[in-house]
């Protein structure tokens, strides 16, 4: 079983539509769970970052977290052609070592 | 602004050849990263380092080595290229891991390699 778990789509969805990206983990001990975001041929970038459990807004995008599912999502809210991209969820416990899910890759439509 | 920079963008190498794929950041980030991403696998952890002259083995080393004299360099070295390690390569950099603030990796662009 791997640490973490990422369904890797793809996802086509509308623009507009709410759309909603989940990875789950195996790994009680992770802390710190990040969201990047990858355009093709493109390093990823960092999304959103949450510590702990909880739920964390940033604009259109939402991270979850569920630590007693072992299970994080995240929401983004009015999608746009621009968020087309390849999403990676990733955790790491109170070291530096980061896990990262094998991304989500999200198409949305004009 | 440049951030996490990466040489060469592409690059194709016959089996056994040797090369060096370079990583520099102008950040003055302590700790470095070399990943590899593979298709449906995420980013693999190959080598780290938490300073100059300090480097460490992650979780796919075999075939690599790495090496970083200065803070700002942070070269991934491959000497018998084998098709197995086709891959994309990226580096990354942070300011200090251990630290509960935000502190995100930032990531080069890669280097998409090709062994044949």
């Amino acid at each position: 079983q791997k640490e973490v778990e990422q369904d890797p789509g793809p996802l086509s969805v509308p623009e507009g539509a709410i759309v909603s990206l989940n990875c789950t983990y195996s790994n009680s001990a992770f802390q710190y769970f990040m969201w990047y975001r990858q355009y093709s041929r493109k390093g990823p970038e960092l999304l959103m970052y949450t510590y702990s459990s909880g739920n964390k807004e940033d604009g259109r995008f939402t991270a979850q977290v569920d630590k007693s599912s072992k299970y994080i999502s995240l929401f983004i809210r009015d999608s746009q052609p621009s968020d087309s991209a390849t999403y990676l969820c990733a955790m790491r416990t109170g070291g530096f070592k980061t896990i990262f899910g094998a991304g989500t890759r999200l198409f949305v439509k004009a | 602004n440049a951030g996490v920079t990466q040489t060469p963008k592409f690059r194709i190498l016959k089996i056994g050849q040797s090369m060096t794929l370079q990583c520099t950041q102008d950040m003055n980030h302590n700790y470095m990263y070399w990943y590899r991403q593979d298709p449906g696998m995420g980013l693999k952890l190959i080598y780290y380092s938490v300073g100059a002259g300090i480097t460490d083995k992650g979780e796919v080393p075999n075939g690599y080595n790495v090496s970083r004299s200065t803070t700002e360099d942070f070269p991934l070295r491959l000497e018998l290229a084998a098709p197995s390690q086709t891959s994309v390569y990226f580096c990354a950099s942070s300011p200090d891991a251990l630290d509960h603030s935000n502190q995100p990796q930032h990531f080069g662009d890669g280097t998409r390699l090709s062994i044949l």
